[in-house]
């Protein structure tokens, strides 16, 4: 157990749709991490906040955003679902003053018909 | 984009067999970190290697990191079914409060029982 819990597990929706996925980082870890995962681009880096505020941002759709609130915990939100958003979308923490290991949720798979 | 590139994509070997990894990056790091993914689960943080290190052992696990040729190698000794597993590296640059990784799109190793 890594510590860091996402919900929901499993998520099927319709194209057009939003989704909220929801992430709550290791006790005591500021930055939180989101991750998309899909067979034919692997493992891609969609945004960081640490303590509140947004560090970094992948190479994402201006349909992905996140936020990370005051108790830290962490929502990715996905508007207007496509099809190609069907994927695994991990969310992960770490402490900024450690070496960058990364404590990865289960992940959220999220199928769009 | 893909800073770590591991080969080969995929390995298929028989248990009691080393399993061999290679990983391949672009620019300069703080450290070089490999995960294990098993299927559909979340990534787990195997070992890490500072740019200042040559070699690192933990367990059944040898990774070595060359910075002028800019690889890493990891090797999986004695290798056994639970083995199996996709197995990715990490490139890490840290600044100040911010720590960057960056995934390969990994590797499927595959131990035959």
């Amino acid at each position: 157990d890594s510590g860091v819990t996402q919900t929901p597990k499993h998520l099927i929706t319709a194209t057009g749709q939003r989704v909220t996925l929801r992430c709550s980082p290791r006790s005591g870890d500021l930055s939180v991490y989101w991750y998309q995962q899909s067979l034919d681009q692997g493992l891609q880096f969609l945004i960081q906040y640490y303590n509140g505020e947004e560090r970094a941002k992948g190479n994402i759709l201006e349909r992905f955003s996140a936020q990370q609130f005051p108790d830290l915990h962490s929502e990715l939100f996905v508007s207007s679902l496509e099809l190609g958003d069907s994927a695994l979308y991990f969310c992960a923490s770490n402490n900024h003053r450690a070496t960058g290991e990364l404590f990865f949720g289960e992940g959220a798979r999220l199928t769009v018909l | 984009s893909q800073q770590g590139e591991e080969d080969p994509q995929a390995l298929s070997i028989q248990e009691g067999e080393n399993a061999t990894m290679n990983c391949s990056y672009k620019t300069s790091i703080n450290n070089l970190q490999w995960y294990r993914q098993n299927s559909g689960r979340g990534l787990v943080h195997l070992i890490l290697i500072r740019s200042n290190e040559r070699e690192k052992h933990s367990g059944r696990l040898r990774v070595t990191l060359d910075t002028s040729k800019k690889s890493s190698s990891l090797l999986i000794t004695a290798s056994r079914a639970a083995d199996t597993a996709s197995y990715f590296c990490a490139t890490v640059r840290l600044t100040g409060a911010n720590s960057k990784l960056t995934f390969g799109k990994g590797i499927t190793l595959s131990v035959r029982p």
